[in-house]
């Protein structure tokens, strides 16, 4: 079985430019979270998508982050303009509906660098 | 809202002897799940130890090992016999049944020494 995958694993952009970032959760599993790691600090949680629904988008820092969940599979994570603190390492996790729901697989990551 | 902490940002260890990782919580709940994940470098992050809330019973996986004091709000990770390859950034985290989110420590840079 595939497990959660990332893309791409690493990026370098100026600052006010675009990034995409991409998930593809285990399959099956309609839970799908994206985490944050600043450097040096606590992984910090962003949203959780049930399906293709925001269930939790408290961690979203501004409106320059726009994730997206289409047809319930992949997401996306954009962020438009980035600034210098955007910098971190983005974790996606995926996990089961119900009782196991707890129960988060981890991507690699995405190591972006905001010049 | 729930709060991890880690107090050790970096620990070394002696090839096969043991370490213990710290971690403390705050939380007003009283059903709730704790984790240990380890991240080795450039790899995956994956779960190596978990412990629910309502169990005394310390979780043990092989040379994996927790300290659960509830009442103290701690939840520590022994290593016995520390092999080269538990080298790698240990971060503790809290799930929230509430909140249905996990909470992290800061993380623990572990450096194994041959």
């Amino acid at each position: 079985e595939a497990g959660v995958t990332q893309f791409p694993s690493h990026s370098v952009i100026e600052k006010g430019q675009t990034v995409t970032l991409r998930c593809d959760p285990i399959s099956g599993h309609d839970n799908l979270y994206w985490y944050r790691r600043v450097m040096g600090k606590e992984i910090k949680f962003l949203l959780h998508f049930v399906k293709e629904s925001k269930q939790d988008e408290s961690g979203m820092p501004n409106n320059r982050f726009l994730a997206e969940r289409t047809g319930g599979t992949y997401s996306t994570l954009k962020v438009q303009p980035a600034e210098l603190e955007d910098s971190g390492v983005y974790f996606c996790a995926s996990s089961p509906m119900g009782r196991d729901i707890y129960e988060q697989f981890f991507g690699p990551g995405t190591r972006l660098t905001v010049l | 809202a729930q709060t991890v902490t880690q107090s050790q940002p970096e620990m070394s260890v002696q090839e096969a002897e043991t370490v213990t990782l710290s971690c403390t919580y705050d939380t007003s709940e009283s059903d709730y799940y704790l984790f240990w994940y380890k991240q080795p470098p450039s790899r995956q992050m994956i779960l190596v130890i978990r412990q629910e809330a309502y169990k005394q019973q310390n979780a043990t996986e092989n040379r994996f090992s927790v300290n659960f004091q509830k009442a103290a709000k701690s939840f520590s990770l022994k290593i016995s016999d520390s092999q080269l390859g538990d080298a790698a950034m240990y971060f503790c985290a809290y799930w929230s049944q509430g909140a249905q989110k996990l909470v992290f420590g800061q993380g623990t840079r572990l450096t194994i020494n041959p």
